[in-house]
């Protein structure tokens, strides 16, 4: 079965500065995709991020980028110049082609530090 | 502008009474799902739906029921037999690989 692992449940970050969100993932599969959601505090989910697999090129959205290691299995989400608007839970998600639906880790929370 | 509105926001239960949590969009999506949040946790999925007239239990579905009579909507109720029902309640749509898009939720408490 395929499942999210995030490691993480809690970091935190100095404002301005960079930090990096791990997620792995186990799968069988050639072809998937991949998500990162942000839920802040006003508990609505918020797509951040979408990669699929077969692109080698890691997606990115403006200060949001991902590292994905297809061979690893290895999703990370990377936040650069970190504002304080970006504290939230983030959630890594993987789509089931199975049944049509999300697969969610568990979520890490962002703490960013001013 | 298109979205999926989820209603009440707050909710309120009492001990033995059924609810229901209601779920519309407006995306044209076929699948629609509800998943349940309980606080600093993840999400867990409750049912889908693919198609109208069509839905499946998630990994919760014990003391909820649902019914997908039109394309737009997707009705969550919380029966009396879930024994700890309160919670923060997701809905989603999707068009398949895209993602999902959610509602805003609705918090329910058993009083």
């Amino acid at each position: 079965a395929q499942t999210v692992t995030q490691s993480q449940p809690e970091m935190s970050v100095q404002e301005a500065e960079t930090v990096t969100l791990s997620c792995t993932y186990d799968t069988s599969e050639s072809d998937y995709y991949l998500f990162w959601y942000k839920q802040p505090p006003s508990r609505q989910m918020i797509l951040v991020i979408r990669q699929e697999a077969y692109k080698q090129q890691n997606a990115t959205e403006n200060r949001f980028s991902v590292n994905f290691q297809k061979a690893a299995k290895s999703f990370s989400l990377k936040i650069s110049d970190s504002q304080l608007g970006d504290a939230a839970m983030y959630f890594c998600a993987y789509w089931l082609e199975y049944g049509n639906k999300l697969v969610f880790g568990a979520g890490t929370i962002l703490r960013v530090k001013s | 502008d298109g979205g999926i509105t989820q209603s009440p926001k707050y909710l309120f239960r009492k001990e033995g009474q059924n609810v229901t949590l209601s779920c519309e969009q407006n995306l044209n999506h076929d699948a629609m799902y509800w998943y349940r949040q309980d606080p600093g946790q993840g999400l867990r999925l409750i049912y889908y739906s693919q198609i109208v007239n069509d839905f499946q239990k998630g990994d919760i579905a014990e003391g909820y029921s649902v019914s997908r009579e039109k394309k737009e909507s997707f009705p969550l109720t919380v029966t009396s037999a879930q024994k700890n029902p309160t919670a923060f309640y997701l809905c989603a749509s999707s068009t398949s690989v895209h993602g999902y898009t959610f509602g805003s939720g609705t918090r329910l408490t058993v009083v």
